[in-house]
């Protein structure tokens, strides 16, 4: 079972570059989201999906695209990247539980560089 | 933004201590209060997801409690060991499964 996975692991981008951070769960999970992790702070909601699509923005969504036309793959686009985007980037789903309850599952992460 | 505070920032102990972390959350409009896991180059893995105050949540060494009047949560590791060591991560949820994550407690634990 892959679980969440991500792809690529690292990048290295010059300014005004685009590119797509790939992310697919194989556990039919509704639910999928993109967060990033940057140094001495939590990780942070960049765009969510409660279903296919269906998305939201997230708390720092400014610079990402994202579309969600399956269940399974929830893709997140750099428009032009910035230097402010370097970061790692984690994609997750969730289980459906009772309410809001459900356990975040965790890609490995995409280390993104923008020179 | 609903802010998620975790103390202590960091924590370094001795093999076999018991130790606890601390997590304190806005109590209104409470969803779910998440523990997560984290060793260094893996992914966060859940621990516990807790609902209701009061509740007490246990695997293996590892327990939480919480409290949602007052906001708070609490992680205790008993007889720690050196694969304890990871940062932990408590994250608030919100409505759409959203989290609110703080910045997570680096616990070393020292052979």
């Amino acid at each position: 079972n892959a679980g969440v996975t991500q792809t690529p692991k690292f990048q290295v981008l010059k300014t005004g570059q685009s590119m797509t951070l790939q992310c697919a769960q194989d556990m039919n999970h509704e639910y999928m989201s993109w967060y990033r992790q940057d140094p001495g702070m939590g990780l942070r909601l960049i765009h969510y999906s409660v279903g296919a699509g269906i998305t939201d923005q997230g708390e720092v969504p400014n610079g990402y695209n994202v579309s969600r036309s399956t269940t399974e793959d929830f893709p997140l686009r750099l428009l032009s990247a910035a230097p402010s985007q370097t970061s790692v980037y984690f994609c997750a789903s969730t289980r459906p539980g009772q309410g809001d309850t459900g356990e975040l599952f965790f890609g490995e992460g995409s280390r993104l560089t923008v020179l | 933004i609903l802010n998620v505070e975790q103390s202590p920032q960091s924590l370094h102990v001795q093999e076999g201590d018991s130790t606890n972390f601390t997590c304190s959350f806005p109590s209104s409009n409470f969803y779910a209060l998440h523990w997560y896991r984290w060793e260094t180059a893996k992914s966060p893995e859940a621990l516990f997801v807790m609902t209701l105050n009061g509740d007490e949540k246990k695997k293996g060494r590892i327990s939480a409690t919480l409290n949602t009047k007052e906001g708070y949560s609490y992680l205790y590791i008993k007889g720690s060991q050196p694969e304890d060591s990871a940062t932990y991560l408590c994250a608030r949820g919100g409505s759409n499964y959203k989290l609110t994550f703080g910045k997570g407690t680096l616990l070393t634990v020292n052979p």
